[in-house]
Formats: C-alpha cells, structure tokens, sequence
C-alpha cells in the first residue's frame, strides 16, 4: 500500500518569493509520482510528473520538483510565485493504475 | 479534445431524493475513476473502472452509492437516497492503456458540485 503526507495545509507566501511544499511518500514498490494543482472551482490538472530518468522534473509555468528515493521526498518548489499561483496543490503517488493522493496544500500568493 | 465530460455541474436537492451524476471519459481511456472531495475527508477515492469493469469500490461509502459503466463512453454514479453529509463535489477522472506517454496520468473533470438540503 501507499501513503502520501504533505506536511503543509497552507503555506502564505508574499508575491515574488520563494515557495516549497513538501511531499513525502510510502510505498513498498517503484511509484511514479505526480503534482497536480487545483485552482478554485476547478479540477485537478496535471502540474508535473516523475516516471524515472532525471531526478528533477519541470512545468511549463516554473514549478519543480526533485525525486528524493533516500528520503522519499518529491518536493515542489517555484523560486518566484505569482498571485496567479494561488491554488491548492496535491501531491500524488501511483503504482499500477491508482493514484493515492496527499491531503493538499493551500497555496496563498498575497500582494 | 473535449477532455473529460461531467454533468451537471451543480445539483441541489432535497435528502431523500435520488441523485444522479453522469461523466464521459475521454474518447481512447480505458480506466475511469470517480472522487469526492469535501473539506473534511480531502479528495477520496470511490470506486475504479477499467474496461469497464469495477475494479475497486472499497471506497464507497455504503449500500446508498452505486456506480454503473455500461459501455467505454459514460459512467454514472447514484446516491439513493441522499442525504446532507453526501454533499460534495465529485470528481470523475479517466486514465489511457498502457503504452502511451501519459500511462498513469488521470485526467479530471470539471466536477459536480452536490448540495442535499
């Protein structure tokens, strides 16, 4: 079985920082392992993934994320937000067909 | 591409009354997966398809929900009858055959939010 904790329900930041959220794992196999992002009233869309390869994997809008197997970490991080950035993140880990989802976390872009 | 297809959007009701909510997948998927997500329990995992076989339903809450897909391109999912703690939006997502490059990727609907008076 798999597990996934994001340890951050919310994280307010001030626009043009720094932001990191935190994802870490369990699982007893290989996982693939995922960010989605979930802007209000919205769906889930797909930020980014890891399958394997490069440790580090990037989005389109400056988000990125680094497989940690010894740590079991899969953090996301952006080094300037935006205040379209705010939304809520989840973190996500799928061996074979499921995904088990983190319980989320708030992003907050403030002025 | 139309992506993933919920309807309705939002439905409001009265407890007791038979709910409905309806998802097209997109076209080629073979795995479809219906969520909730409410404020309490986060986003949870109800029942998995694939081939439009039920694969996993453990995570239907009880005798109440009931979720069909009688062919690729639809599915439905029944609360009979409702009742206020149903509340909440549901997702439907629906995932490609291996061998693709986005095996293992969900892809979500827009959701239906439902309110039970």
């Amino acid at each position: 079985a798999q597990s996934v904790t994001q340890l951050d329900s919310q994280v307010p930041v001030f626009e043009e920082a720094p932001v990191e959220l935190r994802c870490n794992y369990s699982s007893s196999v290989s996982v693939y392992l995922f960010w989605y992002v979930q802007y209000p009233n919205q769906g889930l869309q797909l930020l980014l993934k890891y399958l394997s390869g490069s440790t580090l994997v990037e989005s389109i809008n400056g988000f990125e994320a680094e497989f940690n197997k010894s740590q079991t970490s899969f953090h996301l991080r952006k080094p300037s937000v935006h205040i379209s950035d705010t939304a809520e993140y989840f973190c996500a880990v799928n061996a074979g067909n499921m995904l088990t989802f983190g319980g989320g976390t708030r992003l907050m872009v403030k002025p | 591409d139309a992506g993933v297809i919920q309807s309705p959007r939002h439905e409001v009701t009265e407890m007791g009354q038979e709910v409905t909510l309806r998802c097209k997948p997109i076209s080629g998927h073979n795995s479809l997966f219906w969520y909730r997500q409410t404020m309490m329990r986060g986003l949870e995992l109800l029942i998995y398809f694939n081939n439009n076989v039920p694969i996993d339903d453990s995570g239907m809450p009880e005798d109440r929900f009931s979720a069909k897909m009688p062919n690729a391109s639809f599915s439905t999912l029944k609360i009979q009858p409702s009742e206020p703690r149903d509340s909440a939006v549901y997702f439907c997502a629906s995932s490609p055959p291996p061998g693709t490059s986005v095996y293992n990727e969900q892809f979500f609907g827009p959701g239906t939010r439902l309110t039970v008076l």
